[in-house]
């Protein structure tokens, strides 16, 4: 079985600061990781993907995430906050290929102040 | 890049009546589909899986009977909502994969479906 966990439902950072927005798996097999982003009434964006590649992926948006097999984690960031960013950002994994199903953590809102 | 399109973006139907919502894949064939729900400030809730040409696997606890999932097509699934309810109301999100995607997982903009 997989599962997310995602640490904080609501960040908030200044505009210009670091982005940090946690993500941790539980997977029996290697995972596939994504990272969504959610705008107010909208479907989802892809931001970025892990596929057992390299271990830092980069996105769109200026986001990137490293996976950390030792640590269980793909934490998203970010160096500079923009008032654009404001969103509820998803971590998610899916097993045995990128084209399985997805199980979705809780989302965190983020929130981006002047 | 790939793109999931929904279609409507938002239906008020009554109480008691069937609403139908449809996820189009524009420019790849989506060999799987997928229909989630998402209720107010909390995370997607995986519905079904269809693939095309094959009967939909409903997740534990979703009512087949309820939310009769269609594949008929690479490019087109169907969601209807059967003798719809106030408490059916929500965020319905489609997401679709295929060879086409590369394997990447598109997601629709979502329907708001409300019943009143």
């Amino acid at each position: 079985a997989q599962s997310v966990t995602q640490l904080g439902s609501h960040v908030s950072v200044s505009e210009g600061a670091l982005v940090l927005l946690r993500c941790n798996y539980s997977s029996s097999v290697p995972p596939y990781l994504f990272w969504y982003v959610q705008y107010p009434n909208q479907g989802l964006q892809l931001l970025l993907k892990y596929t057992s590649a390299a271990t830092l992926v980069k996105g769109i948006n200026g986001f990137e995430a490293e996976f950390k097999k030792s640590e269980t984690s793909f934490h998203l960031t970010k160096p500079s906050a923009h008032m654009r960013d404001a969103a509820e950002y998803f971590c998610a994994v899916s097993e045995g290929g990128g084209g399985n199903k997805l199980t979705f953590g809780t989302g965190t809102q983020l929130k981006v102040e002047l | 890049g790939a793109v999931v399109s929904q279609h409507p973006s938002r239906v008020i139907c009554k109480s008691g009546t069937s609403v139908k919502i449809e996820c189009r894949s524009l420019d790849f064939q989506a060999t799987t589909m997928f229909w989630y729900r998402q209720f107010p400030k909390q995370s997607l809730m995986l519905m079904a899986t269809s693939n095309e040409g094959s009967k939909a696997t409903y997740e534990q606890g979703v009512e087949k009977d309820k939310f009769l999932i269609n594949h008929a097509s690479l490019t087109l699934s169907t969601l209807t909502v059967t003798s719809a309810h106030p408490e059916d109301s929500s965020f319905y999100i489609c997401s679709a994969t295929g060879g086409g995607s590369g394997n990447t997982i598109y997601f629709g903009e979502g329907s708001w479906l409300t019943v009143v």
